[in-house]
């Protein structure tokens, strides 16, 4: 069983409605959870972190954190073309001051159709 | 703000040839550094992090090396490449007490 898991797509859906993307995770003691966005041939860039069980909402972006079900999701409402992009799921097991071991996903891509 | 950089963008190396890429960050001070690997179609692999000058850590065992000459300067090295080595190197950096890494462009590596 792979640590961080993400079904890799394509999912596809049309501009203007709502892309859900889910990641689920073994490590049951795992503390911190990240999305990143990549575009095709460029460096992740972070969308959003979440460390408590619940829904975190950033503009168009919503993270949410279900740590009894080892699963943590991000939805984009209104999505554009410009959402297209790769998402990777990140999971820190231990958050500590000796550097912090990020385990990824293997990503979702995201394809929003005008 | 904080800005990190690496260079080169792109490389084409022949097997058997070494390697040095090189990572900075501008705008903090005691960053913890970290270099990933993102083969072809792959997830990001953690490679090495660094908690301080001359502190290196090692997550996987291969001919890549990691140094960390200053605070904010980090090192990738192999001293012979293998084919498999080819990927997209990124470097990321995140403070000390936080857990939220940004990284760096990266550097595209093919090695023939």
């Amino acid at each position: 069983q792979k640590e961080v898991e993400q079904n890799s797509g394509p999912l596809s859906v049309p501009e203007g409605a709502i892309a859900s993307l889910n990641c689920t995770y073994s490590d049951r003691g795992s503390q911190s959870f990240f999305w990143y966005r990549q575009y095709s041939g460029k460096s992740p860039e972070l969308i959003m972190f979440i460390y408590s069980n619940g829904d975190k909402e950033d503009g168009r972006f919503t993270a949410q954190l279900n740590k009894a079900s080892q699963y943590v999701s991000l939805l984009i409402r209104d999505s554009q073309p410009s959402d297209s992009a790769t998402y990777l799921c990140a999971v820190n097991r231990y958050p500590n001051n000796a550097g912090n071991m990020l385990t990824f996903g293997g990503g979702t891509r995201l394809m929003v159709k005008p | 703000s904080q800005t990190i950089h690496q260079w080169p963008a792109t490389l084409v190396q022949p097997v058997g040839s070494p390697l040095s890429l090189e990572c900075t960050v501008e705008g903090t001070s005691n960053p913890n550094l970290y270099w990933y690997r993102q083969a072809a179609g792959r997830g990001l692999q953690l490679l090495f992090y660094s908690v301080g000058i001359g502190q290196i850590s090692s997550e996987v065992p291969q001919n890549l090396s990691a140094s960390r000459p200053q605070d904010r300067q980090f090192i990738l090295s192999s001293k012979k490449l293998l084919l498999s080595d080819s990927g997209f190197y990124l470097c990321a950096w995140d403070r000390s007490g936080t857990d939220t890494q940004y990284f760096g462009p990266g550097t595209r590596l093919t090695v023939l």
